[in-house]
């Protein structure tokens, strides 16, 4: 298997201009979670699916951010508009149920000017 | 409830030398608990994982952990430090189940290698 494949891996873009991140997670794996990773602030979990449906997005910062998962191999985290704190990096991430590990992809960094 | 907690936000070793990053854990279950480290610009990577089979558990890199229930540690060791292991290294907690709400993440331990 391919791993967890994110995309873009770099994203250099204007202040109001809408970004969208997407995510290829593992096949079979049930779970599929998006982080945000700063400096600042380290790790932070924005939302995860399970099953395709999204089960706490409690970690979303505002409205601006919104992410689906059309399908079992799909997902996409969109911001819009984009602020200068939104750069960072943000990895998706996927597992299996029970005590599986997570898998993490290589992240997309994002700066936004 | 769970939380992780790496006792050092940095740990510098020489080339060489031994390495213990330190993790403690607290949990109402009886955990599962990994070992991540992230390259710069690199995603987080399993170095290893413990899911109640033996207490000591090796990883990749020559790395491995041992579970002190007692003492609720997993410190993380390598015999001898490589330049390539510099990095940050994070301890994770997960309970039973597969959601969010059961994995913590540790706010991670910098490993600084000396030539």
């Amino acid at each position: 298997d391919a791993g967890v494949i994110q995309s873009p891996r770099h994203e250099v873009t204007e202040m109001g201009q809408e970004v969208t991140l997407r995510c290829k997670p593992i096949s079979g794996h049930d779970y599929l979670f998006w982080y945000r990773q700063t400096m600042m602030r380290g790790l932070e979990l924005l939302i995860y699916f399970n099953n395709n449906v999204p089960i706490d997005d409690s970690g979303m910062p505002e409205d601006r951010f919104s992410a689906k998962m059309p399908n079992a191999s799909f997902s996409t985290l969109k911001i819009q508009p984009s602020e200068p704190r939104d750069s960072a990096v943000y990895f998706c991430a996927s597992r299996t149920s029970g005590t599986g590990e997570l898998f993490f992809g290589e992240g997309s960094r994002l700066t936004v000017l | 409830a769970q939380s992780v907690t790496q006792l050092d936000s940095h740990v510098s070793v020489s080339e060489g030398t031994p390495v213990l990053l330190r993790c403690n854990y607290s949990s109402s279950y009886s955990p599962s608990l990994f070992w991540y480290v992230q390259h710069p610009n690199k995603g987080l990577q399993l170095l290893l994982k413990y899911t109640s089979a033996a207490t000591l558990v090796k990883g990749i890199n020559g790395f491995e952990a041992e579970f002190k229930k007692s003492e609720t540690s997993f410190h993380l060791t390598k015999p001898s430090a490589h330049m390539s292991d510099a990095a940050e290294y994070f301890c994770v907690v997960s309970a039973p189940g597969g959601g969010a709400d059961g994995l913590t993440f540790g706010k991670g331990t910098h490993l600084i290698i000396q030539p």
